[in-house]
């Protein structure tokens, strides 16, 4: 069974920074490009960045690049995103996500880590 | 990028037929064939339900289906059920490494 398990959210100030994680289990982690979602309170799903399954390609969302940092660990099956400079704008639920963005989908997604940027 | 236009609201009665609709440009949704739908019940997260715009993943019912005519792709939910509520968002590649979502229906069932 394909498990996504978002971590690290919780509550930052105004230009602090966060790192979220995300393990995976029941797939061969490698093989799978992964994406990270958000959303924010009551919004809809806003796209913020992908890697490749070795981690050669990387894309952002124009809204977080330069600030967010994508990374991925393939020995600990586990997903990274380090986000710098928040704001409040940054405040949403943070979802993992598998599948290609050339493709046009993502196949499962974790339960999300949720961000609140707040003084 | 602008996100996808989607109505904010659908709504029908058990066992009809209802769609929704996403509308872009020649950019993204007109240009690919990579639109794919996606269910979220409130507090959880979404679910694929439609993919390159109208493949449906294994466990998805065949009630749900999905179209696309130039710029606009839809999702129609045929034979409605009460667990068919919940929040509608399609998506689209946009060409340059860059995938947009629409701003999500939400789904009523009358």
């Amino acid at each position: 069974e394909v498990q996504l398990l978002e971590s690290g959210g919780g509550l930052v100030q105004p230009g602090g920074s966060l790192r979220l994680s995300c393990a995976a289990s029941g797939f061969t982690f490698r093989d799978y490009a992964l994406s990270w979602v958000r959303q924010a309170p009551g919004k809809g799903l806003e796209w913020v960045s992908a890697i490749g399954g070795n981690g050669d390609t990387i894309y952002y969302a124009h809204s977080v690049r330069g600030r967010f940092t994508i990374s991925r660990d393939n020995s600990r099956n586990t997903l990274y995103l380090q986000m710098n400079s928040l704001s409040a704008e940054d405040t949403a639920m943070y979802y993992c996500a598998r599948g290609w963005v050339s493709r046009g989908y993502f196949d499962f997604w974790g339960q999300g880590t949720l961000v609140t940027v707040s003084s | 990028q602008s996100a996808l236009t989607q109505p904010p609201s659908a709504s029908g009665s058990p066992g009809q037929s209802v769609t929704i609709s996403c509308t872009g440009t020649s950019s993204d949704v007109g240009g690919y064939n990579y639109v794919s739908w996606y269910q979220q019940h409130p507090g959880k997260a979404p679910k694929l339900m439609i993919y390159e715009v109208t493949k449906r993943p294994s466990g998805v019912p065949d009630r749900f289906s999905g179209s696309k005519s130039g710029n606009t792709a839809s999702l129609t939910v045929s034979g409605l059920q009460a667990e068919d509520e919940a929040d509608y968002y399609c998506s689209s590649y946009g060409g340059s490494n860059n995938l947009v979502f629409g701003g999500g229906t939400y789904l009523t069932v009358l």
